[in-house]
């Protein structure tokens, strides 16, 4: 089945700490997102990358950067200069650039004490 | 700048109750216009799209109608289940002719048996 892997579900850490989440797609597509969600304000476009080796800023990118060498993955770091990393993080796709639709991943809970 | 305005959760209804999630948006000229759904732990599903003025997305017995004239997108269902207990989240594209969604902060929604 195609679709989007987040890992791990549940990730904590310490405070100071950078800490890496993976997203895989293999539904072949060109670009890929990362959101940020927090109760009661949606989402929030951190990063994004509509083809590999190239990538945007999105509404909120301190603290926070990305990589894009291979299609399928767009892994995101949440450095210590974020100041509040604790969040539910989803990681998103679309066909390409021109594509409304998104196909989410299940989302990755960061805790950071 | 473009935003998406969504009436406050939680919306708590009985089954088989009719449900309304109001939508509205202020994006200038016409953009596309969504309603995606999360179900608990889950990422964010699409559940039905409007891309102009007076189209009607339908999906799993929910409905919208693009409105223009009151820059509307409200989701509606004849009668909900309790599987339908879950965040939905308006959405248009989003500013400066970019195909990135904007989101609303989602609306609870909880029905009892």
């Amino acid at each position: 089945d195609g679709g989007i892997t987040q890992s791990p579900k549940y990730l904590f850490r310490k405070e100071g700490q950078n800490v890496t989440l993976s997203c895989e797609q293999n539904l072949n597509h060109d670009a890929m997102y990362w959101y940020r969600q927090d109760p009661g304000q949606g989402l929030r476009l951190i990063y994004y990358s509509q083809i590999v080796n190239d990538f945007q800023k999105g509404d909120i990118a301190e603290g926070y950067s990305v990589s894009r060498e291979k299609k399928e993955s767009f892994p995101l770091t949440v450095t210590s200069a974020q100041k509040n990393p604790t969040a539910f993080y989803l990681c998103a796709s679309s066909l390409d650039r021109r594509s409304y639709e998104q196909y989410f991943g299940p989302g990755t809970r960061l805790t950071v004490t | 700048g473009d935003s998406v305005t969504q009436m406050e959760g939680p919306v708590t209804l009985s089954e088989e109750a009719f449900l309304t999630i109001n939508c509205t948006y202020t994006a200038t000229g016409y953009p596309s216009l969504f309603w995606y759904v999360q179900y608990p732990g889950e990422g964010l599903q699409l559940l039905l799209k409007a891309t102009k003025a007076d189209d009607k997305g339908s999906n799993k017995g929910f409905e919208a109608t693009y409105r223009k004239e009151t820059t509307s997108f409200h989701l509606e269902k004849g009668s909900v289940q309790v599987s339908d207990s879950a965040v939905y989240f308006c959405a248009q594209t989003k500013r400066g002719g970019s195909y990135i969604p904007t989101f609303g902060r989602g609306t609870s929604l909880i029905v009892h048996p």
